[in-house]
């Protein structure tokens, strides 16, 4: 079965600090994808990125940087340089490849930034 | 750009009442899907579609139905609602092959 973990439930950091939300998976597939969302206060999910199985590669865009690791399953995400703004509920997620490619979510990480 | 709706963002009903949730997508996605969102527990899958009138369950389908009549809509529905379905529901939508699923705003349901 597919599982998601996010042990860190709370974050909290001064305005301009680089911040890491771990994200460590369990999965059987060889192929799959990996997901991370953004849930501001007025709760609509927003997608942030998207990567499958195969592609490795960290991937930045501006602020935002994603680190995948597949010797340790995990996926990390960092926001260097934080802002207020950045102040959501922060949820990584797994599919299958194949089908409907249902998404398993961890519990989330609430991020607030303090000014 | 992409967008699903949801019907209502805050909805009070009391229990035993007969409850529909709807969820509209203007993408021409296959796939659709309801979650709902508690504290603790992040998003759980209750009933996805993969195709007009076709569903099947997710993970917590108890006391949950859906309704797919058109390939735009997908209904969820509490037949007589308790007070532990008192949550947030969030429908989603994704194409077959891409696997991004884009989310409505939500639903804060209150059963009382």
């Amino acid at each position: 079965a597919q599982k998601v973990t996010q042990a860190q439930t709370e974050i909290s950091v001064v305005e301009k600090e680089d911040v890491t939300l771990d994200c460590v998976y369990e999965t059987r597939d060889t192929t799959y994808y990996l997901f991370w969302y953004k849930q501001p206060p007025s709760g609509e999910l927003v997608f942030l990125i998207r990567r499958n199985s195969f592609d490795e590669q960290n991937e930045i865009s501006g602020r935002y940087s994603w680190n995948f690791q597949k010797s340790t399953s995990s996926f990390n995400f960092t926001i260097t340089a934080s802002q207020v703004v950045d102040s959501a509920v922060y949820f990584c997620a797994l599919s299958e490849a194949w089908g409907a490619q249902k998404l398993v979510f961890g519990q989330g990480t609430r991020l607030t930034i303090n000014p | 750009d992409v967008k699903v709706t949801q019907s209502s963002r805050y909805l009070v009903k009391r229990t035993g009442e007969k409850v529909f949730l709807e969820c509209v997508q203007d993408m021409d996605h296959e796939n659709m899907f309801w979650y709902r969102q508690d504290p603790g527990l992040g998003l759980r899958l209750i009933y996805f579609s993969y195709d007009v009138k076709m569903k099947e369950k997710g993970d917590i389908p108890e006391g949950y139905s859906v309704s797919r009549e058109k390939k735009e809509r997908f209904s969820l529905i509490l037949e007589s609602a308790s007070t532990n379905q008192t949550s947030m529901y969030l429908c989603a939508s994704s194409t077959t092959g891409v696997g991004t699923q884009y989310f409505g705003p939500g639903t804060r349901l209150t059963v009382l």
